[in-house]
């Protein structure tokens, strides 16, 4: 597609249950990146995938966050049994290198409530 | 380990004034560049880059940033600031194949 997609848009969820957020990226994008921002702070980076292997998992904050990606396109990052500090913006990006930066999507706003 | 540093949490400018974003950066190499900036309820979209050449590198809106090796720095600014740049501007840096960010810089300009 001409951007990233990403889906929902908005996602309200009761503490404790399970949530999947999806990202579709720029065709051709071998590189997807998952962020998370709280309250207009700063990027926290969660997860980097080449392809559809994940060479860095280090941000992930807790066995709770798990992501894949299929087909070297659309990434899902799943959060199980969710707690009120996972509200934020889930923002996912793709790049062809980094040299080029990245294309980023409009996030997903998770509130938990 | 790579680092990104923005000093001010905000930044006040009078519409008509010249702007600059500071940025500070710590990491092995030559680094790679970039800004970015984000609107209220968007996501983040990409500014300019730094990769070889130029110190002085130009992007989108105006904005444009000098790349400084000795006092690695690289601030953004503009000649003149508009009510519409108001918005949060990220510096990042890269490091094998991922992006650091700075925590943000809040531009207000005021009419």
């Amino acid at each position: 597609g001409a951007g990233v997609s990403q889906s929902p848009s908005n996602k309200v969820t009761e503490k404790g249950k399970d949530v999947e957020l999806r990202c579709d990226p720029i065709s051709g994008h071998t590189a997807l990146y998952w962020y998370r921002q709280s309250l207009g702070q700063g990027l926290e980076f969660l997860i980097y995938f080449q392809g559809n292997s994940a060479p860095d998992k280090s941000g992930l904050p807790s066995d709770r966050f798990s992501a894949e990606r299929t087909g070297g396109s659309v990434s899902t990052l799943t959060i199980q049994r969710t707690q009120q500090e996972d509200s934020a913006v889930y923002l996912c990006a793709s790049s062809r290198t980094v040299n080029y930066g990245y294309t980023f999507g409009s996030g997903t706003r998770l509130t938990v409530v | 380990a790579q680092s990104v540093a923005q000093p001010e949490d905000q930044v006040n400018v009078a519409e008509g004034n010249p702007l600059t974003v500071k940025c500070t950066y710590s990491v092995s190499g030559n680094p790679y560049l970039f800004w970015y900036v984000q609107y209220p309820n968007r996501g983040l979209q990409f500014l300019l880059k730094y990769i070889t050449g130029d110190n002085l590198v130009k992007g989108s809106y105006g904005f444009e940033a000098e790349f400084n090796k000795s006092q690695t720095s690289f601030h953004l600014k503009k000649p003149s600031a508009l009510v519409s740049d108001s918005a949060l501007y990220f510096c990042a840096v890269n490091y094998g194949n991922m992006l650091t960010f700075g925590g943000g810089t809040r531009l207000m300009v005021k009419p």
